[in-house]
Parts: structure tokens; C-alpha cells; sequence
């Protein structure tokens, strides 16, 4: 059973902080590795992909990726009300490029005025 | 990215009947996910649906309870079975567009059970 493990918080900051989301996974051969997400009542929406060990930033998302932890993370820089959501870490079934993805269970985050 | 949608996006269903939910994928996909969400929690894989092969189902689920179609690269079913109120939840097909690595959902169908 692979396992994806998230602080499931919640976690609460101040807008205009750095709101810091992490996540460590089981299978130390996962290659592909996404964040989602998930507004109350919607549907899970991509975010972030990396697939590369270090950094990878997208606005004000970056995405950092330690493959010798098994850990990566999500930092939302210039946080703001409107990211107040639940962020959902998913890791690719090893040795696959389209296969399943195991989830975690989401931290939720609240970004107050 | 691709553009996913799913019909009904609600129901309500009586006890003992079937429902079945449709997804639409506006490009070609290899494989199709559904998935089933709880409230509260997260995301469980029922089963992956290749187009011209049999479904493949996670342990816990089974095809009778939860038959899948794929009769071509852009569209997929899922039948909720013989259904009783633990089969209330959020159900959500997704697809990896082609070209792509990225699995995207659909807006989900959400069904209660009385």
C-alpha cells in the first residue's frame, strides 16, 4: 500500500504571508508528483506538477521536490483569502507516466483578512 | 489540460435502485479514473478504465456493484449498483489528456441515497 502523508492542519495564516504545505510518500521509486486544490463543494484542480528534484515556482506557488527525503512541499507566497482551500498532495504509481495517483488527505487552509 | 464533464451532477436515488454517471472528455484520453469522495475526506480510487479492455478495480470494489463502460477514447460510465445510503458520496472521473503527464477531474456527481 503506498502512502501519502499530509498535516492534515488546518492551517491558518495571515494574507500576505507564506503559507507552507508539506507531504512525504512511501515508494521511494515515485517519479511524478502533483498538488491539487480542492474548494469547498468543487472538484480537485491541478495546480503544480514536478517531477525534478528542487524547485519549481508558478506564480505565487512553488513547489519543492526531495526525492532522497521523499518529501515535497508547497509554498503559496503572497498568500490571500481567496486560497483558503483544501490542498491535496498526489504521488504517480511508480513506473508508470499515466497510471494511478495516490492521494493524501488534504490539508486545509485558511488564509484570514 | 483538458476539459472534463460528467452528467448528472447531482441525484437523489431510492434504495435498491442503479445509477449511471456519465463522463465526457473533450480530447482523446488513454485512461480514465473514477474516483469516490466522502465528505471530509479524501479521494479513493474505484477503478481505471482503459479504452477496449476491462475495467481494473482497487481492492473493495467490485465490477458487479460498480460496472464501468469505455466504448471509446473520450467517454466513460460508472453505474452505482443496487444502492444503499453508504453509496452517498461525491463521485469524479478524471482523464490524463494525451501529451500529457497531468490527470485532470471532471466537476464530480454528487448523489445521496435515502
Amino acid at each position: 500500500q503506498k502512502e501519502v502523508e499530509q498535516n492534515s492542519g488546518p492551517l491558518s495564516v495571515p494574507e500576505g504571508a507564506i503559507a507552507s504545505l508539506n507531504c512525504t510518500y512511501s515508494d521511494r521509486g515515485s517519479q511524478s508528483f502533483f498538488w491539487y486544490r480542492q474548494y469547498s463543494g468543487k472538484s480537485p484542480e491541478l495546480i503544480m506538477s514536478i517531477y525534478s528534484n528542487g524547485d519549481k515556482e508558478d506564480g505565487r506557488f512553488t513547489a519543492q521536490l526531495n526525492k532522497a527525503s521523499q518529501y515535497v512541499s508547497l509554498l503559496i507566497r503572497d498568500s490571500q483569502p481567496s486560497d483558503s482551500a483544501t490542498y491535496l498532495c498526489a504521488v504517480r504509481e511508480r513506473g508508470s507516466t499515466l497510471g494511478r495517483l495516490y492521494f493524501g488527505r488534504g490539508t486545509q487552509l485558511t488564509v484570514w483578512p | 489540460s483538458a476539459v472534463i464533464s460528467q452528467k448528472p451532477s447531482r441525484d437523489i436515488c431510492q434504495r435498491g435502485t442503479s445509477l449511471t454517471i456519465q463522463c465526457q472528455v473533450d480530447s482523446q484520453v488513454t485512461m480514465m479514473f473514477w474516483y469516490r469522495q466522502q465528505p471530509g475526506q479524501s479521494l479513493t480510487l474505484i477503478a481505471t478504465a482503459n479504452q477496449g479492455s476491462e475495467a481494473t478495480y482497487e481492492s473493495g470494489f467490485v465490477i458487479d456493484k460498480f460496472p464501468i463502460s469505455r466504448p471509446n477514447l473520450t467517454f466513460s460510465t460508472l453505474t452505482v449498483s443496487n444502492m444503499s445510503p453508504e453509496d452517498s458520496s461525491i463521485y469524479l472521473c478524471s482523464a490524463v489528456p494525451g501529451g500529457s503527464y497531468e490527470q485532470y477531474f471532471g466537476p464530480g456527481t454528487r448523489l445521496t441515497v435515502t
